[in-house]
Order: C-alpha cells, then structure tokens, then sequence
C-alpha cells in the first residue's frame, strides 16, 4: 500500500509571493490534514478535509487556505509569504478519523 | 481548546536504560491519545496510541499509560536501543466530534547512547 505522497519536496520562495503544495492521502482515506513544523514549535494544525468540505481549521491566518479534489488529493496555498511562513508542512491522511499517517514533507523557505 | 504539555524536552539513557516521557493535556473531552517518533529528515510515524476507555496498552518494548482523571499519559521504552534516538511527540483528540483536531505537545529528543 503506498502511503501519503507531498509535491514538491522543496520549494524557495520570496516574500509577497504564494505557494502551492500538494497532497495525495493513502487510497481509501478521505480525511486530509495539514500540519506546519516549525523549528522548536512541534506540529501545529492547519487545515482539516474530508469528503471534499473544510472541517476545521487552526489559528493561522487566512492567507492559509485549501482545498480537496474529488480524488481525496488536496493542496494547500499559502498568500504573501512571510518570513515565519518557513517550515515543514506536513500532511496526513486518516481511514477513520482518528489514526493520522504522515507524509514526507515539503520544506518551504521564504527568502 | 486543547493544550498539551509534555516532559522533558531532551532525554539521553544509556544503551539497555528504560525512558520515560510525560505528557499531560487540558480538555477532558479528549479520548484519543497517539505517540509519534520522528527521526531526523524524516516523517513522524504513529508508534502506539491509546483511547479514553483504556489505561495501559504494550507493543513489544513499547507502552502508554492514560491516567484521565489526571490528565496525563505516559510513554515508557524499555531495554532501549539506539535506534529508539529520535524526536518523540505525544497528542491529544477527541475523536467523533465536528472540530477533531490532534493538538501536539512539543516534543522530546531521545538519545541512547550505545
């Protein structure tokens, strides 16, 4: 069973700029959350998907938003990247709601 | 919401020690309790985890703990090895309502030294 993939692996933006990462759960899972990583903050929840719909979302801007496709996929946007916007953002996907299981990873750098 | 606190931030044993790490959490709604071990460069993998309606779960050298009434769960690893080194992350949820989220402690780094 392949398990969760994330595009790119590393992406190095600007400031002002918007990135896009994407996320393909484990086949069979329609749950998708996004987490950012950053250095001495642990895991900190972003975005909750399932069935296509925003469930949840954690205290972050709104300039953090998704959006999950009809094949359970989702991207996460990020708008006029800031510095503190560097991180490891981290996807999960669940059969069930509770077991999450990570992807790799894509680490964003904002210059 | 939920917060989750958890101890220490670095742990280092000898080759063969037992570890332990603490975590305590703030909602007493929450009844789903993970543990994830992230090594470096690398994803965090579900190593064990336990729910509300349990105190104590095992798998192999590795055990949780759930103490609700105290709010606080524990990870134990004995007979540890160095490849038990990594960064190890306890959470809190409460699994079946609409706003599930799993809310993180810090983290703890584990060195064995051989």
């Amino acid at each position: 069973e392949a398990g969760v993939t994330q595009s790119p692996t590393h992406l190095i933006k600007t400031r002002g700029q918007q990135a896009t990462l994407r996320c393909s759960p484990i086949s069979g899972h329609t749950s998708v959350y996004w987490y950012q990583q950053a250095l001495g903050l642990g895991l900190q929840f972003l975005l909750w998907y399932d069935e296509g719909e925003e469930r949840n979302r954690g205290n972050f801007p709104p300039r953090f938003s998704g959006r999950q496709f009809p094949n359970y996929s989702s991207e996460l946007n990020v708008n006029a990247l800031e510095l503190e916007d560097s991180a490891l953002y981290l996807c999960a996907s669940s059969p069930s709601g509770d077991e999450q299981f990570f992807g790799p990873g894509t680490r964003l750098t904002v210059l | 919401g939920e917060n989750v606190e958890q101890h220490p931030s670095t742990l280092s044993v000898q080759e063969g020690d037992s570890a332990v790490i603490k975590c305590t959490y703030s909602d007493s709604a929450s009844n789903y309790f993970p543990w994830y071990k992230q090594e470096l460069g690398k994803r965090p993998q579900l190593i064990i985890d336990i729910r509300s309606n349990v105190g104590e779960k095992k798998d192999q050298r590795i055990a949780v703990t759930l103490n609700k009434t105290a709010k606080h769960f524990s990870l134990h690893i004995t007979e540890t090895q160095p490849e038990d080194s990594a960064v190890y992350f306890c959470a809190a949820s409460r699994v079946g309502g609409s706003n599930y989220k799993l809310t993180f402690g810090k983290g703890t780094l584990l060195t064995v030294n051989p």
